[in-house]
């Protein structure tokens, strides 16, 4: 089992859509969870940390299910402009480790 | 806050050469520094941590005499790529992390622009 697992799409959703992406993580000891949007060609740039009681920006909602080790992220009301891969990051344990799952590609589409 | 930049953006070299690759942190100091690789259509694959003045951690699989990873002071880490070949030709996007006052999470990286290694 990958030690972070996405599924890498592409997602191809109208403007307007709620969409959601899932990411598991086979470590029961990680310990910091990210969401991480990346356009094309750039460099991956922070969305959210994800907290264990869930958290909201915007639209965008991040949740953490430790039970089931997977992190969702949940956008409402998509914009063209949120067209972009989403990685799932996860702190292994302790300071040093983390691990970038291979990314969800999201395609709104007018 | 929290910039991190990498020069060059992007190099084309001829197989054999070295290729250097400088990753700054901007406006706080980068206890850790990451150098990650991304081939096309793939995810980003951890290549060494290092912390300022001590030797890189190379992940498995990396070679550390052909990557070579300096990171002599708190805002500067570099990655020499030496005797590049085609194969070598990658996206290089180096990450920081450290002590920013208004971050609450001490694990956040902050990422590099990165640059794209062409070997001909």
């Amino acid at each position: 089992r990958k030690e972070v697992e996405q599924d890498p799409g592409p997602f191809n959703v109208p403007e307007g859509a709620t969409v959601a992406f899932n990411c598991t993580y086979s470590n029961s000891a990680s310990q910091s969870f990210f969401w991480y949007r990346q356009d094309c060609r750039k460099e991956p740039k922070l969305l959210m940390s994800v907290y264990s009681s869930g958290n909201e920006d915007g639209r965008f909602t991040a949740q953490l299910n430790r039970a089931s080790q997977y992190i969702s992220l949940l956008i409402r009301d998509s914009k063209l402009s949120d067209s972009a891969t989403y990685l799932c990051v996860v702190n292994q344990g302790g300071y040093q480790k983390v691990t970038f799952g291979i990314g969800t590609k999201l395609q709104v589409i007018p | 806050g929290a910039v991190v930049s990498q020069h060059p953006s992007w190099v084309i070299c001829k197989s054999g050469t070295s290729v250097k690759i400088e990753c700054r942190s901007l406006d706080f100091q980068a206890t850790t520094m990451f150098w990650y690789r991304q081939f096309p259509k793939q995810s980003l694959m951890l290549m060494a941590t290092s912390n300022e003045g001590s030797k890189a951690t190379y992940e498995q699989g990396v070679e550390k005499d052909k990557f070579l990873i300096n990171h002599a002071s708190l805002t500067l880490s570099t990655l020499t790529v030496t005797s590049a070949h085609p194969e070598d030709s990658s996206f290089y996007i180096c990450s920081a992390r450290g002590a920013y006052a208004s971050r609450g999470d001490p694990y956040e990286q902050y990422f590099g622009p990165g640059t794209r290694l062409t070997v001909t």
